[in-house]
């Protein structure tokens, strides 16, 4: 069964202090590797695809790595409406849905 | 192109009764999944469409059905509902089904709230 776990649950970040979250999963044949960003009350927003180990992508602040076994999603100098809950999904290579981590809950502060 | 578009935004219920949301995917999008989020599960998949067909279905009761239009427009129902239902219920489109490894978008969601 495809698991996801993403660490740390929560993160306090001063304005301009760059980090880095975690996304651990186990899947039998990584077909892709989802991260998505999504404010309360609403629905994710789409950040980044990853599909192989090695791949990298970046948008602004953000630049999301893909290993065998995880992935992460590094934070430069974050800003306060960076703000959000982070949530990483895979997929397998045998017709299964995206399976979800639980989501890393980033506050930055000004 | 527009989004994902989820309607009614909000619902209000009350136990044993039965509701419809719906969702239009993007524009060319053939699949649909929908999901529940609440504070403690985080995101559960219900069920997907794909061409009208159900593709895959989440560990949910019965009382929880979905249906696909051929103009791709999907429909989710839950009868007689219980207080555990109220969630965050999201729906997401892609171009290829899942295994695809195409990406999911996703709609702002309806809240429904069970009393």
């Amino acid at each position: 069964e495809d698991q996801v776990t993403q660490s740390p649950e929560a993160l306090r970040l001063q304005e301009g202090e760059s980090s880095s979250l975690n996304c651990s999963y186990t899947v039998s044949g990584l077909r892709g590797l989802f991260w998505y960003r999504q404010d309360p009350g609403k629905g994710p927003e789409f950040l980044f695809t990853l599909y192989s180990a090695g791949e990298e992508k970046e948008k602004e602040r953000l630049k999301a790595t893909l290993t065998k076994k995880e992935s992460f999603l590094h934070i430069t100098a974050p800003k306060p409406e960076d703000s959000a809950t982070y949530l990483c999904a895979v997929q397998d290579n045998y017709g299964q849905n995206f399976v979800f981590g639980p989501g890393t809950r980033l506050s930055v502060l000004p | 192109k527009a989004g994902v578009t989820q309607t009614p935004r909000y619902l209000i219920k009350t136990r044993g009764q039965q509701v419809t949301l719906s969702c239009s995917p993007i524009s060319g999008h053939r699949s649909v999944s929908w999901y529940q989020q609440t504070p403690g599960q985080g995101l559960q998949f219900l069920f997907e469409y794909f061409s009208e067909t159900q593709r895959n279905k989440g560990n949910f009761p019965g009382r929880f059905s979905g249906r696909q239009f051929s103009n791709s427009r999907s429909e989710m129902n839950v009868s007689t509902l219980e207080l555990g239902d109220s969630a965050l219920y999201l729906c997401a489109s892609s171009q290829g089904t899942s295994g695809s490894g195409d990406t999911q978008y996703f709609g702002p969601g309806t809240r429904l709230t069970v009393l």
